[in-house]
């Protein structure tokens, strides 16, 4: 049985920085692409950043890029979103997604964690 | 950039009609589009990929259509169940997301 489960989320102020983790487990972790999606509060869901199956390659939105890192350890089966330069706008749930494979076309979402609550605020 | 358009932004209706919803993008996606279904406080589920593959599990109500920048996700008889926030989202470059379709009970 396929289980993600996000850890991480918390209150930080403006400017500030957090660790999310993605624990994963049930499929062969390293030959999937895994991402990043989030919900802010009563609004759709917004792409965040993907990372290939070994991890060499990652991807990112416009709205993160250069404040958020995606990466992995394939030894662990857990993904790591390390955000930085914190703003309220990046409040939301923040949910990890096990993608429908690792090059090609693929979807972001075969399989879905819970999520985790990031709130940036002073 | 491919920006994805859902319409309507909310629908009504009765649990037995058939519903639809549409979805363009901003540019040729050939067939890489995907439906979720997402309930209030929950994950999204996925529904259908390739624009018309019915994921496992999911019933035989739920269909998908389309190709190039127009696609349509149709339920053939809403059930209780089926009230829900559906999105759509593209996977031909990078990945996007519509802004969703809330079905309500009319």
């Amino acid at each position: 049985e396929v289980q993600i489960v996000e850890s991480g989320g918390g209150l930080v102020q403006p400017g500030g920085s957090l660790r999310l983790s993605c624990a994963a487990s049930g499929f062969t972790f390293s030959t999937y692409a895994m991402s990043w999606v989030r919900q802010a509060p009563g609004k759709g869901l917004e792409w965040v950043s993907s990372i290939t199956g070994s991890g060499g390659s990652t991807y990112y939105a416009d709205s993160v890029k250069g404040r958020f890192t995606f990466s992995r350890d394939n030894s662990k089966n857990t993904l790591y979103l390390q955000m930085n330069s914190l703003r309220a706008e990046d409040t939301a749930v923040y949910y990890c997604a096990k993608a429908s494979g690792t090059s090609g076309y693929y979807y972001l979402g075969d399989y879905w964690g819970q999520g985790t609550l990031v709130t940036v605020s002073s | 950039d491919i920006q994805m358009t859902q319409s309507p932004s909310t629908l009504s209706a009765s649990v037995g009609d058939r519903v639809t919803i549409t979805c363009r993008a901003s540019q040729s996606i050939a067939g890489w589009l995907a439906w979720y279904q997402q309930k209030p406080g929950k994950a999204p589920k996925l529904l259908i990929y390739k624009a018309s593959s019915l994921e496992s599990g999911v019933p035989s109500r739920f269909g998908g259509s389309g190709s190039g920048t127009e696609f349509t996700l149709t339920i053939s008889s809403l059930q209780p169940d089926d009230f829900a926030t559906y999105y759509c989202q593209q996977y031909n470059s990078y990945w996007t997301f519509g802004q969703g379709t809330k079905v309500e009970i009319k």
